[in-house]
């Protein structure tokens, strides 16, 4: 079992440039959230996603977007970056009746 | 909506006992978790509380009273490497969750 694991690790875009952020987990959990952590701060939920084909809007969900077209995989796209989405990203899943999140190794993005 | 507090720093010695509160404010209350981050890495889960009272594993320990909104982690014989964020963690029915700002620990020797 590889656990949950993000694609890429590291990323430094240009203000305007897109990008996706692959997770994918191959523990069959129905729940994957997609949180961003600023320097020295906590985790903010962006997206997330209950069950394969569903996704709702999180804490911080301006200027992101998310799919979920596989129960295995959870999708975050940025369509115009801007320095403000300067973070590291991390992926999560749980089981549906679970309480441990398994998180992802993390995305460090630098938008310049 | 659901908000989430906890203390920003916390010190203390090696082999000393440390407690850190959270308290949380949620529609749906699914149980509150508890987990750790060192520097550079990803959180790892530590403990969990559905119910009322103490639940523990090994060194850590965690409470809950759902009465007062409110919980704890206690760490017990303090190492340096027990120097960390924890962040406590709530779920609402509908799956949202919701992380606490943080707690940075540091154990001095």
């Amino acid at each position: 079992n590889a656990g949950v694991t993000q694609t890429p690790k590291f990323r430094v875009l240009k203000t305007g440039q897109s990008m996706t952020l692959l997770c994918a987990q191959d523990m069959n959990h129905e729940y994957m959230y997609w949180y961003r952590q600023d320097p020295g701060m906590g985790l903010r939920l962006i997206h997330y996603s209950v069950g394969e084909g569903t996704t709702a809007k999180g804490e911080v969900p301006d200027g992101y977007n998310v799919s979920r077209l596989k129960k295995q995989n959870f999708l975050l796209g940025l369509e115009s970056a801007a320095p403000s989405q300067t973070s590291v990203y991390f992926c999560a899943s749980i089981t549906r009746d679970g309480y441990e999140q398994y998180f992802g190794p993390g995305t460090r993005l630098t938008v310049t | 909506g659901q908000s989430l507090e906890q203390p920003s720093e916390v010190t203390a010695v090696e082999g000393a006992i440390v407690q850190i509160n959270c308290t949380y404010q949620t529609s749906g209350f699914y149980g509150l978790s508890w987990y750790q981050q060192h520097d550079g890495g990803a959180p790892t889960f530590l403990s969990y509380n559905a119910l009322d009272g103490l639940e523990e594993t090994g060194r850590f320990s965690s409470f809950l009273s759902r009465s007062d909104s409110y919980g704890y982690l206690l760490l017990q014989e303090l190492q340096m490497k027990d120097s960390a964020s924890y962040f406590c963690a709530v779920r609402d029915g509908a799956g949202k969750s919701t992380f606490g700002d943080g707690t940075t620990l540091t154990v001095k020797p």
